[in-house]
């Protein structure tokens, strides 16, 4: 069971333009939505975070949209760069010893 | 700047020999994780250890054992490798045990086994 799905499965974008990463979760008792990003031969590093008492969280060119009635979120990069090209996951927790990952969106930019 | 730290980078191996993977993390965490990272990059959670103490234990075949001296250490061994372990094994660290602690990853160690 899939608790966590990520969308696209891939995504290129050019230099400049935005890049939306899509995730949704079926859990209700999910309250915390990490993003994490990986690139090539390192672990996954904390991007940003939301919590699902809030519809919105910016960190610089980093935004996630949460809506909790839909069970959906984005996590939407501007200006996307060229370092940006990494993977991206989507996880969840709450309350559970267990963060429950998506399988992660490949992003990359070409200059 | 690295605060969970991984060794050894890579480990080539033949089919049924014995492989231990190390792991030590300087954030002064409670819990650590391990994590198989496939060839198609899909996590999954394999063990979780809150000061030595196991609190998570995935369904992982019964070659794979954790080993934990103090809360600062997490190892992995495997007993007679198979092909399908093949992959980066991941280890991680946590403040807490609850799933919305923020993950510390390690590089990770990466398994081929021939």
């Amino acid at each position: 069971q899939q608790q966590v799905r990520q969308s696209p499965q891939s995504l290129t974008v050019w230099e400049g333009e935005t890049a939306i990463l899509n995730c949704s979760y079926e859990d209700s008792t999910f309250n915390y939505f990490p993003w994490y990003q990986q690139f090539p031969g390192e672990g996954p590093a904390l991007l940003i975070s939301i919590r699902s008492v809030s519809d919105k969280k910016e960190d610089g060119r980093f935004t996630i949209f949460f809506n909790k009635r839909e069970k959906k979120l984005s996590l939407h990069i501007t200006d996307s760069q060229p370092g940006d090209s990494a993977t991206y996951f989507c996880a969840a927790g709450g309350g559970n010893y267990k963060p429950t990952f998506g399988k992660g969106t490949s992003l990359v930019v070409h200059p | 700047e690295t605060a969970v730290f991984q060794t050894p980078n890579y480990h080539v191996t033949q089919v049924g020999n014995e492989v231990s993977f190390n792991c030590k993390q300087t954030l002064g965490h409670d819990t650590m994780y391990w994590y198989k990272q496939d060839s198609k990059k899909l996590l999954k959670i394999m063990f979780s250890y809150n000061n030595k103490q196991l609190i998570v234990n995935e369904t992982v075949p019964r070659r794979f054992s954790p080993q934990s001296s103090d809360k600062a250490h997490l190892n992995l061994r495997i007993k007679s490798v198979e092909p399908e372990d093949s992959a980066v094994y991941l280890c991680a660290s946590s403040p807490g045990t609850g799933s919305q602690n923020t993950l510390y990853f390690g590089a990770g160690t990466r398994l081929s086994v021939l």
